[in-house]
């Protein structure tokens, strides 16, 4: 079952604007992380907010975290065209044993 | 650094093949998983194994069976290989607890013709 839903599908920028993702989800969890892949790759892991933080920053990235809303959002700062990538949000249930519950995706492509 | 390898990037296969899909992982993780990855529906977990020898169904297990002899290889097997399960397949690890991140291999491409 899909728990993390992103928005938006896709999303295009020129090089150096900021890139906003969110991700909504519909149960309560231990955390939720963002990853990111690049066309025909494995994910890579960008960072993990666990459910008692609100935002958390890592270089140009920076996610948000609203248990109340069931809504987080990962900000990408001066987007570069390596940027450029598909980026997935997955949440670590309750309960869910180390399970993760992906969403569909969202497709950034950064013109340079 | 955390290494996850498959055994093969792509691979072609017919229908009613045996497939064996390989993972092998070497930062002595508990965890193991097996997800297949489709245009529009984003990644969906097939098994996933906590243990040697234990194994658990995720959402989508039907067509598959899997198996975990030592702790580093997770292998994932099509019994009889169908179009419908053409399909990119990612392996991942992680430590045993909450809160870890899961490293992921580079995919393994397979088309069922």
């Amino acid at each position: 079952s899909q728990q993390g839903e992103e928005d938006p599908q896709a999303l295009s920028i020129q090089e150096g604007e900021n890139a906003t993702m969110n991700c909504s989800y519909k149960t309560s969890i231990n955390n939720l992380q963002w990853y990111r892949q690049n066309s025909g790759r494995g994910l890579v892991h960008l960072i993990l907010i666990r459910s008692n933080e609100r935002e958390k920053h890592s270089g140009r990235l920076r996610v948000t975290l609203d248990t109340s809303k069931k809504s987080s959002s990962l900000l990408i700062t001066a987007s570069r065209a390596a940027d450029t990538a598909s980026y997935f949000c997955a949440t670590d249930a309750t309960g869910a044993n180390s399970k993760l519950t992906f969403g569909k995706g969202i497709t950034l492509s950064v013109r340079p | 650094d955390v290494k996850v390898t498959q055994s093969s990037r792509y691979l072609v296969k017919r229908t009613g093949e045996k497939v064996f899909l390989e993972c092998v992982q070497d930062m002595d993780h508990e965890n193991m998983f097996w997800y297949r990855q489709d245009p529009g529906l984003g990644l969906r977990l097939i098994y996933f194994s906590y243990d040697v020898k234990m194994k658990e169904k995720g959402d989508i297990p039907e067509g598959y069976s899997v198996s975990r002899e030592k702790k580093e290889r997770f292998s994932l097997i099509l019994e009889s290989a169908s179009t419908n399960q053409t399909s990119m397949y990612l392996c991942a690890s992680n430590a045993q607890g909450v809160q870890y991140e899961q490293y992921f291999g580079p995919g393994t491409r397979l088309t069922v013709t």
